[in-house]
């Protein structure tokens, strides 16, 4: 299986900062197969980003996805209060497998 | 808007089989737009892809589970199901079942876990 690290663990910023999470694979991932979904307590994951770069339905600009081959990035341009979160990203190899979560908290 | 509710037993028993269901409500389980995963969450693992299940019955499981995985799928009740034998502490997590769906920007089809379940907390404890 291929193995996605994410970092940093934790992401302490006030809102209106950027947000800049990274995803590393073990090995190389098609863009079109990676996704990142946001998580808040409680409840299931939402999909944010698909394709490594497409917005899901009513998911607000400000986020943004990029990256190739090993190293993807989700980006966060002005942090509103709703976007205090974990947030996940996931690959579709053989098996799909989901990175560690990074936790974006207020400072 | 397709809708995803879980249900079944809380708390299972070592050894015993784990059973839950999934049903789809806003839409048919057979549209031809989505496929059907089971997903779970635990503190010790985070999310696991436990696997996934076609309307033609066809199944993709996970290598580390796929010896103790079952899923099915009713189109009578819409409801799709899982069963996970000989469970251990280990199985204590979270399940969400999911639909996942190829999303299609021409010439890309992009994959993604498009709706999820509420979730529901299965402990296994004697």
């Amino acid at each position: 299986d291929i193995v996605l690290t994410q970092s940093p663990g934790t992401l302490s910023l006030s809102p209106g900062e950027r947000a800049t999470l990274s995803c590393r694979a073990s090995q190389s991932v098609a863009t079109r197969f990676l996704t990142w979904y946001q998580q808040k307590p409680g409840q299931a994951p939402r999909l944010l980003i698909y394709g490594a770069s497409s917005r899901a339905t009513d998911i607000p600009d400000r986020f943004s996805g990029s990256g190739s081959g090993t190293d993807f990035t989700l980006s966060i341009s002005r942090l509103e209060p709703e976007d205090f979160a974990v947030y996940y990203c996931q690959q579709y190899g053989s098996s799909p497998t989901f990175g560690q979560g990074t936790k974006v908290e207020i400072k | 808007q397709v809708k995803l509710q879980e249900s079944g037993p809380g708390l299972v028993k070592p050894s015993q089989t784990l059973s839950l269901s999934c049903t789809v409500s806003g839409g048919a389980i057979t549209s031809a737009s989505y496929y059907w995963s089971w997903i779970r969450q635990s503190a010790g693992k985070g999310l696991e892809w436990i696997g996934r299940i076609y309307t033609s019955g066809g199944t993709n499981y996970s290598p580390s589970l796929k010896s103790r995985v079952t899923m099915s799928v009713d189109t009578s009740t819409n409801q799709f199901s899982l069963k996970l034998t000989s469970v251990t502490a280990a199985d204590t997590a979270v399940y969400f079942c999911a639909g996942e769906r190829d999303i299609v920007l021409v010439p890309a089809i992009m994959p993604a876990f498009d709706i999820w379940g509420q979730g529901t907390m299965v402990t296994v404890s004697s």
